[in-house]
């Protein structure tokens, strides 16, 4: 089966131009995650999508993140307009179930610079 | 809340040496608790997990860890390191939230193997 794949691979923009990172879960994967890691930090955890509805966005850090999961498949995160500190690594992981045994499978990150 | 800290940014070890890389969490319910793997330009995968039963776990590629409640400890180790375990390795604890469990991950640990 195909894995999580996330689009870009890389993005460097300027600071108060947007930018949108995909993400395609694996299919029949209900459970999306999207967690951002600023160098040297923690891989700090954003939100949770069960199907198209939000879960959980305790982790998104202001109102120029949005996230999105139209239909229950494939998620946009859009920032706008990105700030310096918005540079990081962004990943996107899916699971089938969200117990605490389902296993997590992660894309390879989007990395974005904000120059 | 539930979390996790890994001690030391880094550890480098030589290859054939044993390789420990620590793990505390932070939790006042029993942890479920994961080790994740992360090569460069790739997503995390998972190691090994703890869940319940069995204090000592055994995951892929000779690495193992064991569960210590009186040291509120996860480590992960391996007798002999290879050159190939040259990675970023992440632990992880899942927080219950909303009927799901969120992974929530340590900075991580970056393992050098030497020659």
């Amino acid at each position: 089966e195909a894995g999580v794949t996330q689009f870009p691979s890389h993005s460097v923009i300027e600071k108060g131009q947007t930018v949108t990172l995909r993400c395609d879960p694996i299919s029949g994967h209900d459970n999306l995650y999207w967690y951002r890691r600023v160098m040297g930090k923690e891989i700090k955890f954003l939100l949770h999508f069960v199907k198209e509805s939000k879960q959980d966005e305790s982790g998104m850090p202001n109102n120029r993140f949005l996230a999105e999961r139209t239909g229950g498949t494939y998620s946009t995160l859009k920032v706008q307009p990105a700030e310096l500190e918005d540079s990081g690594v962004y990943f996107c992981a899916s699971s089938q179930g969200g117990s605490y045994n389902s296993p997590l499978h992660f894309g390879n990150g989007t990395r974005l610079t904000v120059t | 809340a539930q979390s996790v800290t890994q001690l030391g940014s880094h550890v480098s070890v030589s290859e054939g040496a044993l390789v420990l890389l620590r793990c505390n969490y932070s939790s006042s319910v029993p942890p479920y608790l994961f080790w994740y793997v992360q090569y460069p330009n790739q997503g995390l995968q998972l190691l090994l997990k703890y869940t319940t039963g069995a204090t000592l776990v055994k995951g892929i590629n000779g690495f193992e860890a064991e569960f210590k409640k009186s040291e509120t400890s996860f480590h992960l180790t391996k007798p002999s390191a290879h050159m190939s375990d040259a990675a970023e390795y992440f632990c992880a604890v899942r927080r219950a939230s909303g009927g799901s469990y969120i992974p929530t991950f340590g900075r991580g640990t970056s393992l050098i193997v030497h020659p």
